[in-house]
């Protein structure tokens, strides 16, 4: 059971565009959702990260939009440029949890110059 | 800034011999550190999960006996993967949440498996 799903599985942006990246989860107990890039041969690299009491965290040209209601969220990456293409992760836990991360399966981002 | 590193990055190992990793953090106190194996498909499994002073909890379908896990101080773990087979691949990954919960990943050890 996946409890924390991300799409598309592969997005391709043109450079300067907009590329926005879904993710939506099960748990209503999950209140923090990081996200993570990974490029290839590396580790994940955390991003940005929302907690459930807020619908919007901006930092850089990412941004997270939260919906708690809908038990969704998106990360928008504005102006997207090549080096930004990379599998994008989100994530998600809860106080309860510890440390314990649910991971989603990732989107492949394109940004085609 | 906050960093985790992993050694080694990479290695290979005869089918039925054993290997260790180790993960530092540095530039912050690691209240708990996490091992995730990372399959070629990119999907994440947790191992398990270790807070310093408390008993290493262990998910379904991994144990102390094939992954012991050390964690003597806030910045290091060392985990050791016995008796590796094929089915044991991948990326180990070590997640290192400091005290404000913020999770780092270091680079990962790519363990092959001959």
């Amino acid at each position: 059971q996946q409890q924390v799903r991300q799409s598309p599985q592969s997005l391709t942006v043109w450079e300067g565009e907009t590329a926005i990246l879904n993710c939506s989860y099960e748990n209503s107990a999950f209140d923090y959702f990081p996200w993570y890039q990974q490029f290839p041969g590396e580790g994940p690299a955390l991003l940005i990260a929302i907690r459930s009491v807020s619908d919007k965290k901006e930092d850089g040209g990412f941004t997270i939009f939260f919906n708690k209601r809908e038990k969704n969220l998106s990360l928008h990456i504005k102006d997207s440029q090549p080096g930004d293409s990379a599998t994008y992760f989100c994530a998600a836990n809860y106080g309860g949890s510890g440390n314990k991360l649910i991971f989603g399966t990732g989107t492949l981002l394109s940004v085609k110059p | 800034g906050a960093l985790v590193y992993q050694y080694p990055r990479r290695t290979i190992c005869k089918s039925g011999t054993s290997m260790r990793m180790e993960c530092q953090a540095v530039g912050f106190q690691a209240t708990s550190v996490a091992w995730y194996r990372q399959s070629p498909q990119k999907t994440f499994e947790l191992i398990a999960l270790s807070t310093v002073n408390s008993a290493i909890k262990y998910e379904q379908n991994f144990t102390q006996e094939k992954f012991p896990i050390s964690h003597p101080n806030l910045s290091f773990s060392s985990m050791t993967v016995l008796n590796a087979y094929l089915e044991d691949r991948g990326l180990y990954l070590c997640g290192a949440r400091g005290w404000g919960g913020e999770q780092y990943f270091g680079p990962g050890t790519r363990l092959t498996v001959l």
